[in-house]
């Protein structure tokens, strides 16, 4: 099964820019990730998909567009631009490697973004 | 606007038992699968177990099969969890979420808090 790596913390100032990475394991550079945010004492919310080209299909509903994706290698990054204290929260990125017609998910550590 | 609220949560010793419920509102239930997610106290997030859309396939993480059962009433727009045979590891909030075809989890709920503790 993939391994998602995050680094356990990122931190920004009101409104400057972070970029949250997730790096796949070894032999899934095709895979796509899903982006996942979690606010304190809440339930995850869906960001977007990313693959290696960038974002796949549409956004959360909600969004901002603030938040983009970009993908590299056995990178997927989420960048957070204009960052705002509503972003204070821990972004979880997540796959689906099931092989058929059922799913099987994984998830990285996270990152806890805190908002200076 | 799609809703997920779960309920059933609570302190149970170890090896007892308990059913978690999610209720589903504001979008057409029976046609997505739908799955568990749980998340320990501080840490990150676990997958648990899927159901399909007519409940007759489902697959769990290694950790939870022989005790853990997911089930659905398509008719009553709900999910369920029935958990057996409870182990301290299993203590965390547990959290309900559709499944899109692609795979994505789109829709969350706000979970509910199973303690495992004599």
């Amino acid at each position: 099964q993939p391994v998602l790596t995050q680094p356990p913390s990122a931190s920004a100032s009101l409104g400057a820019s972070v970029t949250l990475t997730c790096t796949l394991s070894s032999g899934h550079s095709n895979d796509k990730v899903d982006w996942y945010q979690q606010r304190p004492g809440k339930g995850p919310r869906f960001l977007m998909r990313v693959g290696k080209g960038g974002i796949v299909g549409s956004k959360g509903d909600g969004i901002p567009d603030r938040f983009s994706v970009s993908g590299s290698g056995l990178n997927r990054y989420l960048t957070i631009k204009n960052i705002q204290e509503e972003d204070d929260s821990d972004y979880y990125c997540g796959i689906d490697y099931g092989t058929g017609r059922e799913f099987v998910f994984v998830f990285g550590g996270g990152t806890k973004v805190t908002v200076l | 606007e799609v809703q997920l609220v779960e309920s059933g949560g609570g302190l149970v010793q170890p090896g007892g038992s308990l059913r978690l419920s999610c209720a589903a509102s504001g979008f057409i239930f029976s046609p997505y699968w739908m799955t568990w997610v749980r998340q320990a106290p501080g840490k990150g997030l676990e997958w648990v177990a899927n159901i399909n859309q007519h409940g007759s396939e489902n697959y769990y993480v290694d950790s939870v099969k022989g005790r853990f059962t997911i089930s659905r009433d398509n008719a009553k727009n709900s999910l369920y969890l029935q958990m057996n045979s409870l182990r301290a590891e299993d203590t965390a909030v547990y959290y309900c979420a559709r499944i899109t075809v692609s795979g994505t989890l789109d829709y969350w709920g706000q979970g509910t808090l199973v303690t495992v503790s004599s």
